[in-house]
């Protein structure tokens, strides 16, 4: 079964409009946590944001949050103000503890943000 | 300022060929992985190492093996290169233990095989 599930594979978004990058994910460890990066075209992954299993609140890194809703195993990515530089490939990753905390990513959404 | 450092951009390979992949970390991490990129397939996770010498296989281990002899180096070795085997290769690092410990990442090696 896929631990990651991304099912966006491209978005479009009008600049300075907030947008939802989906993500769902499978697991039986009670500890774990999700993650947010960022693959711009130069190819560097560049972390945005972390969820940890047992946060009570929702994740918040400036324009970037984490919209955890634990029951549904969700961990949707909310970018507000959409700039044009955010135009990039997102990926989804899970940490799970009990296996010695190994990543796994889902298959990315293209954001493209229209000027 | 924290570094994953692959040896190499971009490579091209004969098929047959015997090709190693280096990534190098200083952040004395004890976790290094090997992904291996692809359009519309996202990150897969080929091999894993959770300590100096030992390794555990990911999603996708056939064609592929790794080393680990000193803990800051992790190397991905193409036993015998084919052309499906053509793609982009993300080396990461991170602590085994620990609440926030994000995955770091190398620049990539965009491998071709032809």
């Amino acid at each position: 079964a896929q631990k990651i599930t991304q099912t966006q594979p491209g978005m479009f978004v009008q600049e300075k409009e907030a947008v939802t990058l989906d993500c769902t994910y499978d697991t039986s460890d009670p500890s774990y946590g999700l993650f947010w990066y960022k693959q711009p075209s130069s190819g560097e992954m560049i972390f945005l944001i972390y969820q940890g299993s047992y946060d009570q609140q929702n994740a918040t890194e400036g324009r970037y949050s984490l919209n955890f809703q634990k029951a549904r195993k969700s961990a949707n990515l909310v970018i507000s103000a959409s700039q044009l530089g955010d135009s990039a490939m997102y990926f989804c990753a899970m940490r799970e503890q009990y296996n010695f905390n190994k990543f796994y990513f889902g298959s990315g959404t293209k954001l493209n943000v229209k000027p | 300022d924290v570094k994953v450092t692959q040896s190499s951009r971009y490579l091209v390979k004969r098929t047959g060929e015997k090709v190693f992949l280096e990534c190098v970390q200083d952040m004395d991490h004890e976790n290094m992985f090997w992904y291996r990129q692809d359009p519309g397939l996202g990150l897969r996770l080929i091999y894993f190492s959770y300590d100096v010498k030992m390794k555990e296989k990911g999603d996708i281990p056939e064609g592929y093996s790794v080393s680990r002899e000193k803990k800051e180096r992790f190397s991905l070795i193409l036993e015998s290169a084919s052309t499906n085997q053509t793609s982009m290769y993300l080396c990461a690092s991170s602590l085994r233990q620990g609440r926030n410990t994000e995955a770091f990442f190398g620049q990539g090696t965009r491998l071709t095989v032809v």
